[in-house]
């Protein structure tokens, strides 16, 4: 069971927006920045959106990422087959003094 | 460009030791969270824990009794070490640069290395 709650799964058609949650507490979320990955099939995660909203060099505007309270969310505009991969949210927790991780969004291009 | 690189057993027998040596190239070291995060099949990620260059640790309680992660400079590696290993420690095993900036973020991550736990 993962700190952090994300919904298993996640769809939409080429061209549409998708948003993928990540919900978790005040010991985490409520605290910290959160951070995005993109798990690829077959491939490592790869980092995607970090400190909330910022993206690294590479990474399309197409990906956008928000904060607010105890919650975050990763919206995903103009939908390509390509996005079809797995989606982690990720923090760290002052309970356990360490990163944790949501369990995954498993996103499907229609 | 930085690259990360792991390398170990793929199978370990129950009871004993996993070992796993991640290789850093492209860059230095110094100044980062060396870490490992562990993916069981079909489910999400997970903290093992990190090496800071410095050579402190930070890992992740539920493994603390059993892991210990050190780091050699010299050789630009640093490894994990996860004693009395059992079925649910069957995983893939990355490595990955931990960096803190407004928060702790992992990037780049290296490609992985299935480590099956069976006799």
């Amino acid at each position: 069971q993962s700190v952090l709650t994300q919904p298993p799964s996640a769809s939409g058609t080429p061209g549409q927006r998708v948003t993928i949650s990540c919900s978790g507490g005040s010991s985490n979320i409520g605290r910290n920045p959160v951070n995005w990955y993109q798990q690829l099939p077959g491939a490592a995660p790869k980092l995607l959106i970090y400190t909330n909203d910022q993206r690294p060099s590479g990474v399309p505007d197409r990906f956008s990422g928000s904060k607010s309270g105890t919650s975050a969310s990763l919206a995903i505009s103009g939908l390509q087959s390509e996005d079809e991969a797995d989606y982690f949210c990720a923090t760290e927790d002052a309970n356990l003094h360490g990163p944790v991780f949501g369990g995954g969004t498993e996103l499907t291009v229609l | 460009q930085v690259q990360l690189q792991e390398s170990g057993p793929g199978l370990v027998k129950p009871s004993e030791t996993l070992s796993l040596i991640c290789t850093v190239s492209g860059g230095s070291l110094t100044g980062f969270h060396w870490s490992w995060i562990r993916q069981s099949p079909g489910k999400g990620l997970e903290s093992v824990g990190y090496v800071y260059s410095s050579g402190s640790t930070n890992y992740n309680p539920s493994l603390r009794s059993r892991v210990t992660i050190s780091i050699d400079a010299s050789k630009h590696q640093f490894s994990l070490r996860l004693n009395s290993v059992t079925a649910a420690d069957t995983a893939i095993y990355y490595c990955a640069r931990g960096q803190y900036y407004f928060g702790l973020r992992f990037d780049p991550w290296g490609q992985g290395t299935l480590v099956t736990v069976s006799s």
